[in-house]
């Protein structure tokens, strides 16, 4: 079965610093791995996904991450934190099987919050 | 604005009654989800719905029940209420039922059980 970990419940930076929310999966099949954000009282928006295409996956917002498959890792980054950032962020999984598709397998999220 | 709308968005009700959630998909899409989010929990997958037909089961309590109509909404059945079914409820849709496909959340029903 797969799983994420995501390790560091909350994050905190200052305004204009760098932002990496780290993600380490487990698969025993080539995953499909997306991050999401979640806004306070709102429903999770796609940020990316990884689909075996390029390794390096830019999304929305300025937010990329890199698939590293010897690391088993899909850790999210942006160069410059801004105050719209906070939020919460899921990595989640989702692998094939027989061409179905199955659940996503969300990790536990990261609270972001960015400091003036 | 996603496209997946639900309601009700806040539902309050007591231990041991039934409630009714509802979500209608984005247009076109034919794959439902429903998911659990909790803070003990975490977000959990609960149950996928294709075209009208049940996909696929996770974490789903024999108390609860889903389905799909024809015209592609879903309905998200809960009786026995416990105290413990407190939790936030996202339905998602997406266009297929591929692994990479992504899926669209709606804003959720926050189910509070007294």
């Amino acid at each position: 079965a797969q799983s994420v970990t995501q390790l560091g419940s909350h994050v905190s930076v200052s305004e204009g610093a760098l932002v990496l929310l780290r993600c380490n999966y487990s698969s025993s099949v080539p995953p499909y791995l997306f991050w999401y954000v979640q806004y306070p009282n709102q429903g999770l928006q796609l940020l990316l996904k990884y689909t075996s295409a390029a390794t390096l996956v830019k999304g929305i917002n300025g937010f990329e991450a890199e698939f590293k498959k010897s690391e088993t890792s899909f850790h999210l980054t942006k160069p410059s934190a801004h105050m719209s950032d906070a939020a919460e962020y899921f990595c989640a999984v989702s692998v094939s099987r027989g061409g179905s598709n199955y659940k996503l397998t969300f990790g536990k999220g990261t609270l972001l919050t960015v400091n003036p | 604005d996603s496209g997946v709308t639900q309601t009700p968005k806040h539902l309050i009700t007591a231990t041991g009654q039934r409630v009714t959630l509802r979500c209608s998909p984005r247009s076109g899409d034919l794959s439902v989800y429903w998911y659990q989010q909790s803070l003990d929990q975490g977000l959990q997958f609960l149950i996928q719905y294709y075209n009208g037909e049940e996909r696929a089961k996770g974490n789903i309590l024999e108390r609860f029940s889903a389905q799909q109509f024809p015209d592609l909404h879903s309905e998200l059945n809960l009786s026995s209420l416990e105290l413990g079914d407190s939790a936030l409820y996202f339905c998602a849709s997406s266009a297929l039922a591929l692994s990479y496909n992504e899926q669209f959340f709606g804003p959720g029903t926050r189910l509070t059980v007294l």
